[in-house]
């Protein structure tokens, strides 16, 4: 079954301890994404990857970090976690294009509370 | 960069009845693909339908169809025949371009409630 797979779903943890989120697609996919949803601000872009090794800022990257070292692999890391990081994040997936003729496939979230 | 605009942050629908959520885009792009997502309670972010600009032919999936009117840089989705587990969030999303983000830009969401 294609699907795009995070984990954990659910976590609570406290203000500057170190985190990962994994993320991992199975459709051989080159472009990977991360999203945060806040109330109000619907879904904003974190990081961005259109291949291996090559990753960008999203509208929002500010105490995220991400790696890609394979292809189906995209975790975000967040080094020194804060309260304001309190929100429900989403990794995507979809064939890479450029021209904004790709549909976009979501993980089923992952709920992150930071106290 | 681009917007996306849901007017509607709420609407309210009587079951079986048909209800259409709007939305508004800007872009200087002339071939692209515009989606709507449904996000239920369990947050899931689940493809509605989509529509592709150069196509006019609106797109359609059962239940739920689109109006795409390009000029006008609209794009409403129309659900016919409301069913409860219609009830959800949905987002309009236009895909992000230049230096081939392919990412995708939301609005801020319509709240569908569904009365029985």
């Amino acid at each position: 079954e294609a699907q795009v797979t995070q984990n954990p779903r659910y976590l609570i943890t406290v203000t500057g301890k170190k985190l990962t989120v994994t993320c991992s697609q199975n459709m051989n996919h080159e472009y990977m994404s991360w999203y945060r949803q806040d109330p109000g601000l619907g879904l904003r872009q974190i990081y961005y990857s259109m291949n291996v090794e090559a990753t960008d800022k999203g509208d929002v990257p500010e105490g995220y970090k991400v790696s890609r070292k394979e292809k189906r692999n995209f975790p975000l890391i967040l080094e020194s976690p804060s309260p304001n990081q309190t929100s429900l994040y989403f990794c995507a997936s979809s064939p890479w294009t450029g021209t904004g003729r790709n549909t976009i496939y979501f993980g089923e979230g992952s709920w992150l509370t930071v106290v | 960069a681009q917007t996306v605009t849901q007017s509607q942050p709420e609407m309210s629908v009587q079951e079986a009845e048909t209800v259409t959520l709007s939305c508004t885009y800007d872009t200087s792009e002339s071939d692209y693909y515009l989606f709507w997502y449904k996000q239920p309670p369990s947050r899931q972010m689940i493809l509605v339908i989509r529509q592709e600009a150069y196509k006019q032919q609106n797109a359609t999936e059962n239940r739920f169809s689109v109006n795409f009117q390009k000029a006008a840089k609209s794009f409403s989705l129309k659900i016919s025949d409301s069913q409860l587990g219609d009830a959800a969030m949905y987002f309009c999303a236009y895909p992000e371009s230049g230096g081939g983000a392919d990412g995708l830009t939301f609005g801020k969401g319509t709240h569908l409630i569904i009365q029985p």
